[in-house]
């Protein structure tokens, strides 16, 4: 199983962006999503849980999704602030209830 | 508040073990798991395995099964992650993060591993 993230994306403060994350075996609703956030030199949060759903003290303006026409699921961040240029990955699981992480996304807020 | 507070930065020489402690405090131990991931030096993520700290059931990632164990001492609230038979690509931060299933909200600082001869 892998997940497939572009390499970078970037974007203007107060725009809308959105990650991809396209699983290529099995089907993108059969194991929850998560979403991950790396700021340099800090340890990885978790901004998205179960597809769609915020842990607490995340704001609003993250939020996912999953498609299953093109079998990926997606991370959303509106309003972008420069706080939030870091790295992003996605993480579901195999057959076997192993995680597996996307490679990461760098997200660029310039 | 909750606080993951893991051991310090290891340099270890190919072959040998290191094990590495990720201390909790400001929850009950018990009633989480215990995740374990690494990041090798500018590469993503990696998932090594994940340890209930209430019964001690683990699940550990494949290609580190006959290497790794990851333990609970829930009289000081504390998970270890112990890697054996180093090799330089274990080179690596290892971090602890406190969870169930699919929510992980609290990680820790991260220990920094160098192996190298």
């Amino acid at each position: 199983l892998m997940l497939t993230q572009p390499l970078s994306v970037s974007e203007s403060p107060g725009k809308t962006v959105t990650i991809s994350c396209t699983r290529s075996t099995g089907t993108i609703d059969s194991n929850f999503v998560q979403w991950y956030q790396q700021r340099p030199g800090s340890s990885p949060t978790t901004v998205i849980y179960e597809d769609n759903r915020r842990p607490s003290g995340v704001p609003d303006r993250f939020s996912g999704s999953i498609d299953t026409s093109s079998n990926s699921a997606s991370l959303t961040i509106s309003g972008l602030k420069t706080e939030d240029e870091a790295d992003y990955y996605c993480q579901s699981y195999d057959d076997n209830n192993h995680w597996v992480f996307g490679r990461g996304t760098k997200l660029t807020v310039l | 508040q909750v606080q993951l507070v893991q051991s310090g930065t290891e340099v270890k020489k190919p072959g040998a073990s290191v094990k590495v402690s990720c201390k909790a405090s400001g929850y009950t131990f018990t009633s989480y798991g215990v995740l374990w991931v690494r990041q090798a030096p500018g590469q993503g993520l990696e998932w090594m395995g994940w340890i209930s700290a209430y019964n001690g059931d683990t699940n550990y990632a494949q290609n580190l099964q006959g290497r790794v164990t990851m333990t609970t001492d829930t009289s000081t609230s504390t998970a270890y992650m112990d890697l054996r038979n180093l090799r330089s690509d274990d080179t690596a931060i290892y971090y602890c993060a406190r969870g169930h299933s699919t929510l992980f909200d609290y990680w820790g600082q991260g220990t920094r591993v160098t192996v190298s001869s």
